[in-house]
């Protein structure tokens, strides 16, 4: 089973709206990671948020975990149709090296 | 700005046939890593390398899947023989591990169709 469930599968919204995905999972990380992934292409990594910090920001993004409830979000502020794509969120859950991938989120972004 | 090459970009061949797909990890990266993708699985690791050697390949069908890292600037993921079930889009990812939390970098991947 997946590690890591990102919640809602799919999100539909106008360009300027903030767009809100969240990501759960199952056992004890150190870490864990969003990546976004365009149509045809590869994933890129887009913040890491260790288990001892609450909250971390980058540009529009700003992501928090809650390793008490085992979830984490994902926020993107003032969306632009640039924005479209998957986002996945991934865990360290079997061991340093690796990482386990959700299903992710399918963001869309109506100019 | 270093990437993730991996070629070819699309795979068309029927069941029965060998395919090879080939990766050109980032330099310096120590860990290389390959995924498969597909709509009802998601994102699926299949086996990872350390400084050439490998790690894990628990998540590969051994029967038929094999993975080679023949030297630092090249890994290979094979299918011999490949079956429909098989086509996906096959991820290489290279990171360096062991100098704390670090992303992992993708290739652009291998969209494989086994007719």
């Amino acid at each position: 089973s997946q590690q890591g469930e990102e919640d809602p599968q799919a999100l539909s919204i106008q360009e300027g709206e903030n767009a809100t995905m969240n990501c759960s999972y199952k056992t004890s990380i150190n870490n864990l990671q969003w990546y976004r992934q365009n149509s045809g292409r590869g994933l890129v990594h887009l913040i890491l948020i260790r288990s001892n910090e609450r909250e971390k920001h980058s540009g529009r993004l700003r992501v928090t975990l809650d390793t008490s409830k085992k979830s984490s979000s994902l926020l993107i502020t003032a969306s632009r149709a640039a924005d479209t794509a998957s986002y996945f969120c991934a865990t360290d859950d079997k061991g340093y090296s690796t990482l386990t991938f959700g299903k992710g989120t399918m963001l869309l972004v109506s100019p | 700005d270093a990437r993730v090459t991996q070629t070819p970009r699309h795979k068309v061949t029927e069941m029965g046939q060998e395919v090879t797909m080939r990766c050109q990890p980032i330099l310096g990266h120590n860990t290389v890593f390959w995924y498969r993708q597909t709509m009802m699985q998601g994102l699926e690791l299949l086996a990872y390398f350390r400084n050439r050697a490998p790690l894990d390949d628990s998540g590969m069908p051994k029967d038929r899947f094999s993975a080679e890292m023949p030297d630092a600037t090249l890994a290979t993921l094979k299918i011999q023989p490949s079956e429909p079930r098989d086509s996906a889009v096959y991820f290489c990812a290279s990171g360096l591990v062991g100098t704390g939390h670090q992303p992992q970098h993708f290739g652009d991947g291998t969209r494989l169709s086994i007719l």
